[in-house]
């Protein structure tokens, strides 16, 4: 089934540690994202991709990287996790950006 | 930073009854899509509106644009217990990156 996946589902770390959180799509999208989700603050957009090679700063970009290295993948890693990065990160994809976005089922990432 | 600010945040209504969700900001967006989001999973797009004035109708949702692309509102005829949800507004800013609203949680009551 055509889609986009996220791995791992859930993740407790240890504040410090280095996290990457995965993501593929099988839809050949050119455009990547990846957002956040808290509690009363709704979806933030922190790095977006183009297409494959380029990356772009969303709104929240601070402590998160990302690589574009082919078009199927868009992992967002944390270099070294703080407890406020607590949250439901959500990966999504689309034909080219601003078009309709189809989301993945979410990361759900608890920083003690 | 342009907002996009939903009201109300919370609304919880009978079954059959009509519902109206705002989604404004003080900037004019380019375009704007609506989402609904179900517990556990991510958002799925209902409909984008692009030209100031716009009306698209899906089932019994009625969207608008504002005609200064300022605004958009969301109408719901006759809610059912399945439209329950979080509905989240989002905008193309004219930085070019996209800002979503904070939503609006919406319970229908059989």
């Amino acid at each position: 089934i055509a889609g986009i996946t996220q791995a791992p589902t859930s993740q407790i770390l240890a504040a410090g540690r280095r996290m990457t959180l995965r993501c593929t799509q099988d839809m050949r999208h050119n455009a990547m994202y990846w957002y956040r989700q808290d509690l009363g603050l709704g979806l933030r957009l922190i790095h977006y991709s183009n297409t494959a090679g380029t990356t772009g700063k969303g709104e929240v970009p601070d402590g998160y990287s990302v690589s574009r290295a082919n078009t199927d993948d868009f992992p967002l890693t944390l270099a070294s996790a703080v407890p406020s990065q607590t949250s439901v990160y959500f990966c999504a994809s689309s034909a080219s950006y601003w078009h309709e976005q189809f989301f993945g089922p979410g990361t759900r990432l608890t920083v003690l | 930073t342009q907002l996009l600010e939903q009201s109300p945040q919370f609304l919880s209504i009978q079954e059959g009854e009509n519902l109206t969700v705002y989604c404004n900001s003080s900037s004019v967006f380019s375009s704007l899509q609506w989402y609904r989001q179900e517990p556990g999973e991510g958002p799925v797009l209902l409909v984008t509106v692009v030209t100031g004035g716009e009306v698209k109708k899906l089932k019994r949702l009625t969207f608008q644009f504002g005609d200064a692309r300022k605004d958009s509102s969301l109408h719901n005829t006759a809610a059912q217990p399945g439209d329950t949800g979080l509905y989240l507004c989002a905008g193309r800013n004219r930085d070019d990156k996209i800002i979503f609203g904070k939503g609006t949680r919406l319970h229908i009551l059989p």
